[in-house]
């Protein structure tokens, strides 16, 4: 079983749609959590980071983290062509000296005008 | 300069050679780490560093070695290339050890071996 397991893609969805994401986990001792958009040719960039469990939202996202389930989500509301790309989640266990990020495979998301 | 500027930008190397990718920081980063993102997955963590000494290392075998020079550009190298290395490698700076949500991305190398 991998540490990070996110949902199969990819996903197709029209403009304007609320798009999910989610991610499951199996290390408890993650507790930094973050999503990462990345364009096709392109590294990934920070979309999204929260610390343990609860909401945050910022403009049109919103993450949520619930470790008790060891479930994390990304909602995208109005959704908009410019928003077609991968969505990778990531996490973890420390910041400091040898902490590291522990990635899902990622979805990959495309908005029909 | 700004971001982080990867080098080359596209790679085709044969089985059993040798490979050195290149990393330069963005302005202020004193820590770089590098991926390796095969097609179709998310990022694998290879290694670390933080002034120039090797920072915590994932899974993957002695070949893949690296560098980090004064300036904190960094090298990735890798020796006895297998046909499985073939990845696109990223190349992530921050300003500090574990500011996780200041790491800054390239656009990686994509290196293919045949």
């Amino acid at each position: 079983q991998k540490e990070v397991e996110q949902d199969p893609g990819p996903l197709s969805v029209p403009e304007g749609a609320i798009v999910s994401l989610n991610c499951t986990y199996s290390n408890s001792a993650f507790q930094y959590f973050m999503w990462y958009r990345q364009y096709s040719r392109k590294g990934p960039e920070l979309l999204m980071y929260t610390y343990s469990s609860g909401n945050k939202e910022d403009g049109r996202f919103t993450a949520q983290v619930d470790k008790s389930s060891k479930y994390i989500s990304l909602f995208i509301r109005d959704s908009q062509p410019s928003d077609s790309a991968t969505y990778l989640c990531a996490m973890s266990a420390t910041t400091g000296a040898n902490s590291k990020l522990t990635f899902g495979k990622g979805i990959t998301l495309s908005v029909r005008p | 300069e700004t971001g982080v500027t990867q080098s080359p930008t596209h790679l085709i190397k044969t089985r059993g050679q040798q490979v050195t990718l290149r990393c330069s920081s963005q302005s202020g980063h004193n820590t770089v780490s590098w991926y390796q993102q095969a097609l179709g997955q998310g990022p694998q963590f290879i290694f670390q560093y933080y002034r120039e000494e090797e920072n915590g290392r994932g899974n993957f075998p002695p070949r893949f070695s690296g560098l980090q020079f004064p300036n904190y550009s960094s090298e990735l190298n890798v020796n006895a290339l297998e046909l499985d290395d073939s990845a696109l490698y990223l190349c992530a700076s921050s300003l500090r050890q574990g500011s996780l949500s200041g790491y800054t991305f390239g656009s990686g190398t994509r290196l293919t071996v045949v």
